[in-house]
């Protein structure tokens, strides 16, 4: 099953410290969303990008900034962690970007980050 | 302020029994409503959309613009539907989620 895969599946890092994480789309998929749940609440969305361009940004800390290759594969980085950033960092992919036309988004199995 | 609510966060049900799990929105616009499931060790997923007016699974989802509600329903309840399910709109460029509802169904 070529899903979107997500790399590494937990990390355990030090407050202060930097994360990055790591996101394949399905193939074809041209749009990546970033989304982080901590646990007990529903996903909150933090980026979309599509074509490599930043679409959408959610209401989180400059410390959060993520980037789209060219093969469409996404990394989103953490500078700084805080305690409050534990959580469970989902990747979505899509065919195109939506708008009002919804392409329904694909999810990886996510990224548990846990900061100590 | 846009907003998903799913007022309940635990659901139990007996298997055959009928299924509502709910959810209320707050959107200014036209809202754009799905539904999503994660069952046990899978990924979250599209369960139904609104505007496809489909079954999937035997559920259905009706939206009421009047009451802002967009309630998922199944007349009788089959063990393979316990899972974690979430409720979201269509908001500008991203999903906007429910905090969930974890839904068993007891033999």
């Amino acid at each position: 099953d070529a899903g979107v895969t997500q790399s590494p599946t937990h990390l355990i890092k030090t407050r202060g410290q930097q994360v990055t994480l790591r996101c394949s789309p399905i193939s074809g998929h041209k749009s990546v969303s970033w989304y982080q749940q901590v646990l007990g609440q529903g996903p909150q969305f933090i980026f979309q990008y599509y074509e490599k361009e930043e679409r959408g940004r959610g209401n989180f800390p400059d410390r959060f900034s993520a980037r789209q290759f060219p093969n469409y594969s996404s990394e989103l980085n953490v500078n700084a962690l805080l305690l409050g950033d534990s959580a469970l960092y989902l990747c979505a992919s899509s065919l195109i970007f939506s708008g009002r036309d919804h392409s329904p988004l694909h999810f990886g199995n996510g990224t548990r980050l846990t900061v100590t | 302020a846009q907003r998903v609510t799913q007022p309940e966060k635990l659901l139990s049900v007996f298997k055959g029994a009928p299924v509502e799990l709910k959810c209320n929105y707050s959107y200014s616009g036209s809202p754009e409503l799905f539904w999503y499931v994660q069952y046990s060790r899978q990924r979250l997923q599209l369960l139904l959309r609104h505007i496809s007016r489909e079954s999937i699974k035997g559920f259905t989802a009706d939206l009421n613009k009047g009451e802002t509600s967009f309630h998922l329903k199944k007349p009788f309840a089959q063990e393979e539907d316990s899972a974690m399910y979430y409720c979201a709109f269509q908001g500008a460029q991203k999903l906007v989620f429910g905090q969930g509802t974890r839904l068993t169904i007891n033999p």
